[in-house]
This record gives C-alpha cells, sequence and structure tokens, in this order.
C-alpha cells in the first residue's frame, strides 16, 4: 500500500534552535500536506505542495516536495514555544492517476521546545 | 467560515448506550469524513461522504453508524461501544477529488466506560 514513513519520531530541542522532519514513501505522491496538531485539537494544515520541486514557505515554516514525488520534509526555523505538538505528513492515496479522496498519514513526529 | 464543528467536545457513555457525534460544515465542501484517532498516532479512516453518499466504509464494526442528512452535517451513531473505541473522533470535509486536504474539526473525546 501506499505508507508515509516520517522520521524523526520524536524531537527535543531549545528555543531558538532549527527543526527539520521529512517523509519518505515507495510509492508516488501527486501531493503532500503537512499538518500540526496540538493538543485536544483536530490537525491543522500548514502547508500544502502541489508540484515536484516545490519549495514553499509559510512564515517560519518550510516544505519542499521531493523531485521523485516519494519525500517532503518540513523544516522549521527559530523555534518557540508554541510550536509544540504533533506534525504529521500526508498525501492523498493515488490509484491509476486519480485520488480516492484517502488521506494517508505519516505516524508523526513529536516536538517537544524547552524555553 | 472556514470551520468544521464537531459537538459534543467531550463524551462520556456506557456500553449499553445510544449517542451521536454531531459535525457541520459551511464552506461548500461535499466530502465529508470520519477519523479515528488513538493518542500520539495518526488519524485512521472510518468513513467517506461524497455529495451525501457514502463512498468508503474502511470495515468500521456496525456498532458506528454514519449518516449525512445534508451536504453541511454529518453524524456519527453510536450504539453498545466497547472500552477500546475510546479516542478522538475527527471530522473533515473537503472538495470532491480535491488534492488540496482537509479541513479538520477540533474532534470529539469519546470515553467508553
Amino acid at each position: 500500500g501506499q505508507q508515509l514513513n516520517q522520521s524523526p519520531q520524536s524531537m527535543f530541542i531549545q528555543e531558538g534552535e532549527d527543526v527539520s522532519m521529512n517523509c519518505t514513501s515507495s510509492s508516488i505522491f501527486n501531493t503532500w500536506l503537512w499538518y500540526k496538531q496540538d493538543p485536544g485539537e483536530g490537525p491543522v494544515l500548514l502547508i500544502a505542495l502541489y508540484k515536484a520541486g516545490e519549495l514553499t514557505s509559510n512564515g517560519r515554516l518550510t516544505a519542499q516536495f521531493g523531485i521523485t514525488r516519494k519525500d517532503s520534509f518540513l523544516n522549521i526555523s527559530a523555534s518557540i514555544p508554541s510550536d509544540v505538538g504533533i506534525y504529521f505528513c500526508a498525501g492523498p492515496r493515488v490509484a491509476g492517476g486519480t485520488s480516492y479522496g484517502k488521506l494517508t498519514f505519516g505516524q508523526g513526529t513529536i516536538l517537544t521546545v524547552h524555553p | 467560515d472556514t470551520e468544521v464543528t464537531q459537538t459534543p467536545k467531550h463524551l462520556v457513555m456506557g456500553m449499553t448506550n445510544k449517542k451521536s457525534l454531531k459535525c457541520e460544515q459551511h464552506m461548500g465542501h461535499r466530502a465529508m469524513y470520519w477519523y479515528k484517532q488513538k493518542a500520539k498516532k495518526p488519524p485512521e479512516l472510518m468513513f467517506v461522504y461524497s455529495y451525501e453518499k457514502l463512498s468508503i466504509n474502511e470495515s468500521v464494526p456496525s456498532r458506528f453508524s454514519p449518516e449525512c442528512p445534508n451536504s453541511s452535517l454529518l453524524n456519527l451513531h453510536l450504539h453498545a461501544l466497547q472500552p477500546e473505541d475510546s479516542a478522538l473522533y475527527l471530522c473533515a470535509s473537503s472538495h470532491v477529488g480535491n488534492n488540496y486536504g482537509y479541513t479538520f474539526g477540533s474532534g470529539t473525546r469519546l470515553t467508553v466506560v
């Protein structure tokens, strides 16, 4: 199936440090999505990537869609305490070039930021 | 309106109870979803509705019964649940066939006792 391998599983960093996490797959994805989930809340879409090689920024966040369409990374610069949460990569499942409308999620990266 | 609203936020129910979770969106999305999420795990798809018709059931036990009364509302009826069904239940919506990602609600934290 189309599975996403997300790493690292967890990160403990100091405020002000940069963070990098990535997702890889053995299958091609046409879209890569990065979500953040705060405790007790639903996932919130941070960045969406639609083209291979695309590099997109949203404030201190930067994400890239890999050239092979099988990977993506998310960087957070100058982390702050409110960056704490679980970050998920996700992509719509693809079969024969069309999306089923189902999202495949990575296992998540739990980010802890120490002040 | 760019939100998906879920009620209630918290629910405690006994194994013999019948309860319903509700979800509402006014973004004109014609695809709506129910996901189940355990602590520190990714959401797991349960059901997909497309144009108010059930299009995907991910082999969910019949004690979970979804309903889509109209294009803005999605319900999940619960009956005879087990303690292991305790989880965060998330509703989401999107345009049909959309690759832009879903908009998720804040979820209902369900505890089965």
